[in-house]
């Protein structure tokens, strides 16, 4: 079984509607979890970090996380053309020396 | 000037050659990391190191070796570099203790090897 999971995708929304990503993992006892955008042949950024249950916004992204089902989500509002890219889960271990990333969801948002 | 620079950005190498791709920060951070990507399989971690006299190895480390030469730079070999090694390579770097334990990514290396 893979750290974290993500559905590879690919997947469309159409502008201006809310675009939900998800990701499980496995370590139980993960502490830190980030979501990273990825524009094709670049590098990752990070845009959303959470640490606690419950849910975290900012802007249009809405991080939620669910730790009893080991269950983090992306949701994103308004979804914009440049919102295309590809989204990566990773996840921060308990021992904090290492993270582990999903494979990463492809987002289309067509105009 | 960009924080995490990475050279060269691209090489196209030949099997069995010995190849060199170097990693500098200039954030003041204590630890950094090499990864790899490939398509569908994501990112994954092939060395660590918290400082200059701490290296470890990550999930993928078979044919790669590091070198931590200052607390700004890290440098990843690979001694007889094999076609499977082709990939996106990424050097990332964190400071201990920060608040949000975000990792900074430079802008990668793409290997292609023949």
């Amino acid at each position: 079984q893979k750290e974290v999971e993500q559905n590879s995708g690919p997947l469309s929304v159409p502008e201006g509607a809310i675009a939900s990503l998800n990701c499980t993992y496995s370590d139980r006892g993960s502490q830190s979890f980030f979501w990273y955008r990825q524009y094709s042949g670049k590098s990752p950024e990070l845009i959303m970090f959470i640490y606690s249950n419950g849910d975290k916004e900012d802007g249009r992204f809405t991080a939620q996380l669910n730790k009893a089902s080991q269950y983090v989500s992306l949701l994103i509002r308004d979804s914009q053309p440049s919102d295309s890219a590809t989204y990566l889960c990773a996840v921060r271990t308990n021992t904090g020396n290492q993270f582990y990333f999903g494979t990463g969801t492809s987002l289309t948002v067509i105009p | 000037d960009a924080d995490v620079t990475q050279t060269p950005r691209n090489r196209i190498t030949k099997t069995g050659k010995r190849i060199m791709l170097e990693c500098s920060q200039t954030k003041g951070h204590d630890r950094m990391y090499w990864y790899r990507q490939d398509p569908g399989l994501g990112l994954r971690l092939i060395y660590y190191s918290f400082d200059v006299k701490d290296i470890n190895k990550g999930e993928i480390s078979d044919g790669y070796s590091v070198s931590r030469q200052a607390q700004a730079k890290f440098s990843l070999s690979l001694e007889s570099a094999i076609p499977n090694q082709t990939a996106l390579y990424f050097c990332a770097t964190r400071l201990s203790g920060s608040t949000y334990n975000e990792q900074f990514f430079g802008p990668g290396t793409r290997l292609t090897v023949l």
